[in-house]
């Protein structure tokens, strides 16, 4: 049982370049969310999905976009990476918006 | 917006003071979870409060929701090197979304 498995672990951008981060839990999870943590910011909801085709934004969700075509994968979609957007992201999965959430294991992503 | 503020932001104890960390919201949630987060590690989630007045006990750590549930705090008696890390409570009022507190983070001296 791998859990929630995020991709890449690190990542390094140049300003204005796109990218994808990977996200797949295997728990059958129907509510998954991204977070990006910054130093004395917490963890800040980028955008969320109750359910395979239902997605919605969070706190912060511009310069980003995500899909969730199927229950299993939630990808993040960098459209024109910013410096603003170097930080640590987080892809998290519940049973339901008020379960326990399922954290991965992070991307670092820095843009120069 | 919903904001949920922790404080303090960072504590230093020696190894077997105790430990408080506290969470505050502006609105009345409907339930508040708490998660630990070692350090270059990522958020693991302790436990789950949803009544007025609750508390819950693991081991070493008590964890209490308040009477208007508007706060909650998590408190580690006789602390370890183990306890060490980044404490966050998340809640939620209404909507499907959990906003999570900044934070505390931990520190033991051995």
């Amino acid at each position: 049982n791998a859990g929630v498995t995020q991709t890449p672990k690190f990542q390094v951008l140049k300003t204005g370049q796109s990218m994808t981060l990977q996200c797949a839990q295997d728990m059958n999870h129907e509510y998954m969310s991204w977070y990006r943590q910054d130093p004395g910011m917490g963890l800040r909801l980028i955008h969320y999905s109750v359910g395979a085709g239902i997605t919605d934004q969070g706190e912060v969700p511009n310069g980003y976009n995500v899909s969730r075509s199927t229950t299993e994968d939630f990808p993040l979609r960098l459209l024109s990476a910013a410096p603003s957007q170097t930080s640590v992201y987080f892809c998290a999965s519940s049973y339901s918006w008020q379960g326990a959430y399922t954290f991965g294991s992070g991307t670092r992503l820095t843009v120069v | 917006g919903q904001q949920v503020m922790q404080i303090p932001q960072y504590q230093h104890v020696q190894e077997g003071e105790d430990f408080t960390t506290y969470c505050n919201s502006s609105t009345t949630l409907s339930n508040i979870q708490w998660y630990k987060q070692r350090p270059g590690g990522h958020p693991v989630f302790l436990i789950q409060l949803v009544k007025s007045g609750e508390v819950k006990k693991q081991k070493r750590l008590t964890f209490q929701f308040g009477e208007a549930k508007k706060n909650s705090s998590l408190h580690i008696t006789a602390t370890q090197t183990t306890d060490v890390g980044t404490y966050f409570c998340a809640g939620t009022n209404t909507g499907n979304q959990f906003y999570f507190g900044t934070g505390t983070s931990l520190t033991v001296i051995p």
